[in-house]
């Protein structure tokens, strides 16, 4: 168990650019959840797969953000034409299909934009 | 939008007291989750407390739950310098849906 790996860890980008980021989940897990966490506030939720399907978004996902997961393995989350308030920690979780949801969450990828 | 607010927002003690960070909450949930985040670091989970109870320990970790009052409060005993991060409360409500809504979190100081 590798546990939940996400890629890059640090990115910065220029306002007006694209970026993508990964998220491997723990390989067992059907699982897998995208957060974004700024400065001193928790991790807000931002969507939610079971295998490939999508089934939860968050009104905070805008259509400047998709977030994939193909094959029902890893995932990523695109953001369109960045923002400076797009600057935050992009976390990924992934869990079993326990009914009490324990997450196991990635280090993060952190989000810089000039 | 954050589900729950911690209190204290920041808590420092001395290495070998007790910490205690409470968690409140807006609506009914299915389950209960208490997460500390390591400075720059990703979250890990600390233990998980159903709805339909009422206290649960974990090592030094001691949960309660009041559904009546949607409060929760994390109590740390013989607390060490290797505690000190940030501590979030996180709900789902069940039926169905994922979603988890983390607290704005109680960062704790353990002071060797």
């Amino acid at each position: 168990d590798t546990g939940v790996s996400q890629n890059p860890r640090h990115k910065i980008t220029k306002r007006g650019q694209n970026v993508t980021f990964r998220c491997d989940p723990i390989s067992e897990h059907n699982r897998l959840y995208w957060y974004r966490q700024t400065l001193g506030q928790g991790p807000e939720f931002l969507t939610y797969f079971q295998n490939e399907a999508q089934l939860e978004k968050s009104r905070l996902l805008s259509d400047r953000f998709s977030a994939e997961r193909p094959k029902g393995s890893f995932s990523t989350l695109e953001i369109q034409r960045t923002e400076q308030g797009d600057s935050a920690m992009y976390l990924c979780a992934s869990s079993s299909s326990s009914p009490y949801n324990e997450q196991f969450f990635g280090p993060g990828t952190r989000l810089t934009v000039l | 939008s954050q589900q729950g607010e911690e209190d204290p927002q920041a808590l420092s003690i001395q290495e070998g007291e007790n910490a205690t960070m409470n968690c409140s909450y807006k609506t009914s949930i299915n389950n209960l989750q208490w997460y500390r985040q390591n400075s720059g670091r990703g979250l890990v989970h600390l233990i998980l407390i159903r709805s339909n109870e009422r206290e649960k320990h974990s090592g030094r970790l001691r949960v309660t739950l009041d559904t009546s009052k949607k409060s929760s409060s994390l109590l740390i005993t013989a607390s060490r310098a290797a505690d000190t991060a940030s501590y979030f409360c996180a709900t789902d409500r069940g039926g169905g849906y994922q979603k988890v809504t983390f607290g704005t979190g109680t960062k704790l100081q353990v002071i060797p």
